[in-house]
């Protein structure tokens, strides 16, 4: 298994609701990083994981609660959202701590609507 | 801090016409580079990357890209564009050794018109 995996891969949701975004790998890489992108721009930063410990927090909002539960899977829970919170949140993986010798896989995002 | 620059917002070529997109970054030490294309309404997808030896690299679609170290340049080129290659394209570099995660280019955004 070559692939991240991202569920759901739409969300549409209001600003009082829970949801959660879910990301899986299974190659075995030993960081996990969650991305934000808005339309037309690069992927921001937002969370690092390296050995399912919280490594980087690039200053998120804490509406935004990232959890590791196993070296496999990395959550995004989702609460209180503002409608500029809408984007394209995008799950990677990486082989080492930073991605700097083998790269990061991507997954393929979940579309995040905020109403 | 790491950065990378990528010159060109948008380009505009016509179909058959050759690309080149530049990607300068400013950490001198060893890096790995990537560049990543993004279709509208899809999600990253690599196209290539370069980690060491031969620094010219190719990719899928035809894309390579060209390493030079003195330049601290990573730039992207296609002989032929189609107009299926309309796309944002994403510079990014990651250093070899460290605990600086991969930093993206705000990317150059290609419109290929027939």
């Amino acid at each position: 298994d070559t692939e991240v995996t991202q569920t759901p891969k739409h969300l549409v949701m209001g600003m009082t609701n829970k949801k959660s975004l879910k990301c899986e790998q299974h190659m075995g890489h030993r960081a996990m990083y969650w991305y934000k992108q808005k339309a037309k721009k690069p992927p921001e930063l937002m969370f690092v994981y390296s050995y399912e410990k919280l490594s980087i927090n690039e200053s998120v909002p804490s509406r935004f609660s990232p959890e590791c539960p196993n070296s496999s899977l990395l959550n995004l829970h989702l609460h209180a959202l503002q409608p500029e919170d809408s984007a394209l949140y995008l799950c990677a993986s990486s082989q080492d701590l930073t991605g700097g010798a083998y790269g990061y896989t991507f997954g393929s995002g979940t579309r995040l609507t905020v109403v | 801090a790491q950065s990378v620059s990528q010159h060109n917002h948008h380009v505009i070529l016509s179909e058959a016409a050759s690309l080149e997109l530049g990607c300068n970054y400013s950490y001198g030490g060893t890096v790995n580079l990537f560049w990543y294309v993004q279709y509208p309404g899809q999600h990253l997808q690599l196209l290539l990357k370069y980690f060491s030896g031969d620094p010219l690299v190719k990719g899928i679609k035809g894309f390579e890209a060209e390493f030079i170290k003195s330049k601290f340049s990573f730039n992207l080129r296609k002989p032929s564009v189609q107009w299926s290659d309309t796309a944002e394209y994403f510079c990014a570099v990651v250093r070899f050794s460290g605990n600086t995660p991969l930093v993206f280019g705000k990317g150059t955004r290609l419109s290929v018109i027939a």
